[in-house]
């Protein structure tokens, strides 16, 4: 099964470390989503690619927030200067434009858990 | 800005008692909604789409519906394994083609 998959799946450090975060979408998929979710919550959006471009971004995205898609396959989010509350899992998913459906599913992945301490 | 609001919170079902989550929504322009199961610290699951008032999707025990208003997941004769968390979520033609989430219903089956 080639499903979307994120590493690490956990992540602890100290306030102030910075952190990276990678999501491998599902091959074929040529958009790439990603969310926050705290716990008891739903997922909120955060930044969304298309290819290689990156479209749209959250207000909730701070200066201290960054991510890539250098070739329009995997994608990496980095949190500078973590603060405590950073800590949520961050949720990857991707979906195929002008799919059959034409209204693009989108697949997640499992997850990054981190714990900022 | 689009709002998705999930009731109720919490439900807590014998094995085959019946019930329905409501997922009830403000957008403008529904390009879709869509109904994904989450069990606990994994991503979540998708279910269903539903795209215009009047449509139904089914898939086992669950049944989705869809009003101008609202959603509604149906579970039926709902088993043990059927415990998570079911989320509602809009895209919209305001907002692009960003996901915007309601809360989740978590839903526990006794045996």
């Amino acid at each position: 099964d080639t499903g979307v998959s994120q590493d690490p799946r956990h992540k602890i450090t100290k306030r102030g470390q910075n952190v990276t975060f990678r999501c491998d979408p599902i091959s074929e998929h040529n958009r790439l989503y990603w969310y926050r979710q705290t716990l008891g919550q739903g997922p909120e959006f955060l930044t969304y690619f298309q290819n290689e471009a990156q479209l749209e971004k959250s207000r909730l995205l701070s200066d201290r927030f960054s991510a890539e898609r250098p070739k329009g396959s995997f994608s990496t989010l980095e949190i500078q200067r973590t603060e405590q509350g950073d800590s949520a899992m961050y949720l990857c998913a991707s979906s195929l434009t002008g799919g059959a459906s034409g209204n693009n599913e989108q697949f997640f992945g499992p997850g990054t858990r981190l714990t900022v301490l | 800005e689009d709002q998705v609001t999930q009731s109720p919170e919490a439900l807590r079902l014998q094995e085959g008692e019946s019930s329905s989550l409501n997922c009830s929504y403000t957008v403008s322009g529904l390009r879709g909604l869509f109904w994904y199961r989450q069990d606990p610290g994994k991503g979540p699951e998708f279910l269903f789409t539903l795209y215009s008032a009047g449509e139904e999707k089914e898939k086992e025990r669950l049944k989705a519906t869809l009003t101008k208003k609202e959603s509604f997941l149906h579970i039926t004769a709902p088993k043990p394994e059927d415990s998570a968390t079911y989320l509602c979520a809009v895209r919209s033609k305001a907002a692009g083609n960003k996901l915007t989430f309601g809360g989740g219903t978590r839903v526990l089956v006794k045996p």
